[in-house]
């Protein structure tokens, strides 16, 4: 049971690049979500997703565009990287937005715009 | 605004110790809190839940407590250990049932031997 996987783990891109965070559940959960976490200010929400083809903006949503074309995938892209999103990216999962379980994390992707 | 604040400070503790956290919030009504524990380079692990109509909640040695007057939840570990050293993450959710978590900075906890 792989649980939530993020791809890749490490990235570094030049300001102005573009590229797709890859996050991939197996536990059919209906609830999926993008975190980023930055030193001294924990874990912020970028979007999230309560069902397949239905997303929503979290607290730090400029910069990042999401989809949800199936129950197990959501990707997070960034459309134009700038410095500003140099941080540590967590996807997580749960059972429903109306579930008050646990958020299952994958391990994180290390990006570093430069 | 909304905000939730954990002692941004790190928490150095005596092996054996009851190590207390908390977790302050402002302009919520959160429906229930969670606790999680995160490694270095690794992802929050779960450890525990309490709702807002629950003052108390124990799983093996932790205990977390929610005060909705006060704004606060308070997660001891008791008998601490080493293994226990990590940074702890309080996460709230909001009544309107999107099932967002807004997670607080964390507080990193060092027990010595």
């Amino acid at each position: 049971n792989a649980g939530v996987t993020q791809t890749p783990k490490f990235q570094v891109l030049k300001t102005g690049q573009s590229m797709t965070l890859q996050c991939a559940q197996d536990m059919n959960h209906e609830y999926m979500s993008w975190y980023r976490q930055d030193p001294g200010m924990g874990l912020r929400l970028i979007h999230y997703s309560v069902g397949a083809g239905i997303t929503d903006q979290g607290e730090v949503p400029n910069g990042y565009n999401v989809s949800r074309s199936t129950t197990e995938d959501f990707p997070l892209r960034l459309l134009s990287a700038a410095p500003s999103q140099t941080s540590v990216y967590f996807c997580a999962s749960r059972t429903s937005r109306g579930s008050t379980g646990e958020l299952f994390f994958g391990e994180g992707s290390r990006l570093t715009v430069l | 605004s909304q905000k939730i604040e954990q002692n941004s400070e790190a928490l150095n503790i005596q092996e054996g110790k009851t190590a207390t956290l908390t977790c302050n919030y402002t302009n919520y009504s959160p429906a229930y809190l969670q606790w999680y524990r995160q490694d270095p380079g690794r992802g929050p692990v779960f450890l525990l839940l309490i709702r807002e109509n629950e003052k108390e909640k124990r799983k093996e040695r932790l205990k977390v407590t929610f005060d909705t007057t006060l704004k606060q939840s308070l997660f001891h570990i008791t008998a601490s250990q080493p293994a226990d050293s990590a940074t702890y993450l309080c996460a709230l959710a909001g009544s309107s049932n999107t099932g967002k978590l807004i997670f607080g900075q964390g507080t990193t906890l060092q027990v010595k031997p």
